[in-house]
């Protein structure tokens, strides 16, 4: 039972377009979902992160938006360069805080920046 | 020191054996969680453990155990291998609420 979906798993972006990254959850539960981005070798690397109780985060060039009613969840990047080029993964959690959570991760998707 | 060190990065071992993945954290990292990833999926959670005690598991059999010691480094043992237990395993680690999570690099398992 896959609860946190990214249905996408590849998606190409011109460089210095923005990158829209989109994940679906099914546990109405989960109340803290987060954005990780993975380099080949490297271990998951913390973007961004945003609570149930806003619809809306940002930081910098990456804004994550949250839509509770429809249990859906996106990762804008603006604009894209190509060191964001990666495997981004959206993960939840419940009744956690940031850094003791428990997490449920998507299966991926593979952003590439062209150039 | 800083970051998390996984050891090995590479292993291989063959069906019915048992392995033992490291993890060392940063001092002050009392939470340590641990993450099994399959290729092509994403990381799913194994146990986590907080000041050495057990705090938390996810849908992984008894035989998948774990350790936290007094100096920020953790264990993942794995008894009776089985050809499904070939992952990337991942340690992630925290100094608690509110500072998240860093992850190591992880160690690559092969099960033959």
């Amino acid at each position: 039972d896959q609860q946190v979906k990214q249905n996408s798993p590849s998606l190409s972006v011109q460089e210095g377009r923005i990158s829209i990254l989109n994940c679906d959850y099914t546990n109405s539960m989960f109340d803290y979902f987060l954005w990780y981005k993975k380099y080949p070798a490297e271990g998951p690397t913390f973007l961004i992160s945003i609570s149930s109780i806003k619809d809306k985060n940002e930081d910098g060039r990456f804004t994550v938006f949250l839509n509770k009613s429809a249990k859906h969840l996106s990762l804008h990047i603006v604009p894209s360069q190509p060191g964001d080029s990666a495997v981004y993964f959206c993960a939840a959690s419940v009744g956690s805080n940031f850094g003791n959570e428990k997490l449920t991760f998507g299966t991926g998707t593979r952003l590439t920046i062209i150039p | 020191e800083t970051g998390v060190t996984q050891s090995p990065t590479h292993l291989i071992k063959t069906r019915g054996q048992q392995v033992t993945l490291r993890c060392s954290s940063q001092s002050g990292h009392n939470t340590v969680s641990w993450y099994q990833q399959a290729l092509g999926q994403g990381p799913q959670f194994i146990f986590q453990y907080y000041r050495e005690e057990e705090n938390g598991r996810g849908n992984f059999p008894p035989r998948f155990s774990g350790l936290q010691f007094p100096n920020y480094s953790s264990e993942l043992n794995v008894n009776a291998l089985e050809l499904d237990d070939s992952a990337l395993y991942l340690c992630a680690s925290s100094p608690g609420a509110n500072y998240g999570y860093t992850f190591g690099s992880g160690t690559r398992l092969t099960v033959v």
